[in-house]
């Protein structure tokens, strides 16, 4: 079934690393988004992109960067993990159609930064 | 931009009773609306959608409604059941991103 996979599914880290977060996708959508979920503050977008040569900020994209490396390919970056950046991450995908398309989510990766 | 209130944060109901979860937006020009049901550990899933030129859609047990007027829209579950226990968020799309409800966690006690 075409998926959206997203990499690793846990990581704990320290203060101070960069981290990469990967997700990839076999559903052909030419869309795709970071979200950042934390407890009772629902999906929150850090960046989205629309095509390979297409990158946008989301509401929250300090301390974040992300790379779109091929249309199925989107990475998301911590340059200097923060503790604050302790939560759970999405990507979605979805596709530009003529009308109106829902979005299509990863498992998820949980991050943890002590 | 677009802004997404949802109501209420935390629904407790009785296996076999109604649910209804709300949402009210703020971009006129908004014209997509989708629900998503995350369960425990698991990634969100659409399970209904809606588009401005509709005002109700049914499926099975779930139903949503749509007023653009008064810029509100609602999903209902009847004959709730122990699996519908989850996290719903709705979502409103106008421009080219949708923006998120901060969600609803349903509880349904059997």
């Amino acid at each position: 079934d075409a998926d959206v996979t997203q990499t690793p599914r846990n990581r704990i880290t320290k203060t101070g690393k960069r981290i990469m977060l990967e997700c990839s996708q076999t559903k052909g959508h030419d869309r795709m988004y970071w979200y950042r979920q934390d407890p009772g503050l629902g999906l929150r977008l850090i960046y989205y992109s629309f095509d390979v040569k297409d990158i946008n900020k989301g509401e929250i994209s300090d301390g974040y960067s992300v790379s779109r490396q091929a249309q199925a390919k989107f990475s998301l970056s911590l340059e200097s993990a923060i503790p604050n950046q302790t939560a759970l991450y999405f990507c979605a995908t979805s596709d530009s159609g003529i009308s109106n398309q829902p979005q299509h989510f990863g498992d998820g990766t949980r991050l943890s930064i002590l | 931009g677009e802004n997404v209130e949802q109501h209420p944060s935390t629904l407790s109901v009785q296996e076999g009773d109604s649910a209804v979860i709300k949402c009210t937006y703020s971009d006129s020009a908004s014209n997509y609306f989708p629900w998503y049901k995350q369960e425990l550990g698991k990634r969100p899933q659409l399970i209904i959608d809606i588009r401005s030129n509709v005002g109700e859609k049914k499926d099975q047990r779930i139903a949503v409604t749509l007023n653009k007027t008064a810029k509100h829209f609602s999903l209902h579950i009847t004959e709730t059941q122990p699996e519908d226990s989850a996290v719903y968020f709705c979502a409103a799309r106008g421009s080219y991103i949708p923006t998120f409800g901060r969600g609803t966690s349903l509880i349904v006690h059997p």
